[in-house]
């Protein structure tokens, strides 16, 4: 597909579990972003990697999340010990290089529901 | 800090009339200004950006001129359809930076 995709679309968790998010950038696109988006509210930024690294990870809340990229490509979105203010819809991104003013192409997302 | 500030919604209009949506930002330097569009159900689509001061972005009959003596980026479409209906997103992001920083959305209802 030539899009950003994300799985699964929707995942329902009880508090205290463990969830991975995946995310499916645009082919050749160098970077890669998370945001999350509360019912309501406009997305914000969570992470952003430049190929394989976390070149600014200040966007995570706490240290129950983490995100990997360990090839450059797919991107894992981690969350530990989810608690219900986790529930959200947690978007990913890609752009061609990450330079300032580049187009940031959205994947549909993937709702989070912790009960 | 920076932030944008959209007008609250639901903004409800007739087929045909005009539309406005009201956007301002606070940012230091110069940032690139984007409007982002939802469709119910769907991703979310970039609109239109403008880079630098008096640009104006235009993409399917919306437009949007960066102001940056007034700090805003109102998005304008002459004639709205049923098909515009969606959530408008404004976002900026700071020179030199690649985070998008959002409003928090206009809900855009058109009526037959």
């Amino acid at each position: 597909g030539a899009g950003v995709s994300q799985t699964p679309s929707n995942k329902v968790t009880e508090k205290g579990k463990y969830v991975e998010l995946r995310c499916d950038p645009i082919s050749g696109h160098t970077a890669l972003y998370w945001y999350r988006q509360s019912l309501g509210q406009g997305p914000e930024f969570l992470i952003y990697f430049q190929g394989t690294g976390a070149a600014d990870d200040s966007g995570l809340p706490n240290d129950r999340f983490f995100a990997v990229r360990p090839e450059g490509s797919v991107s894992t979105l981690k969350i530990q010990r989810t608690e219900r203010g986790d529930s959200a819809v947690y978007l990913c991104a890609s752009s061609i290089s990450g330079r300032a003013g580049d187009t940031q192409y959205f994947g549909p997302g993937t709702r989070l529901t912790v009960l | 800090g920076n932030s944008v500030t959209q007008m609250e919604g639901p903004v409800t209009l007739s087929e045909e009339a005009f539309l406005t949506i009201n956007c301002t930002y606070t940012a230091t330097g110069y940032p690139s200004l984007f409007w982002y569009v939802q469709y119910p159900g769907e991703g979310l689509q970039l609109l239109l950006k403008a880079t630098k001061a008096d640009d104006k972005g235009s993409n399917k009959g919306f437009e949007a001129t960066y102001r940056k003596e007034t700090t805003s980026f109102h998005l304008e479409k002459g004639s709205v359809q049923v098909s515009d209906s969606a959530v408008y997103f404004c976002a900026l992001n700071r020179d030199s930076s690649y985070k998008l920083i959002f409003g928090s959305g206009t809900r855009l209802l058109v009526r037959p």
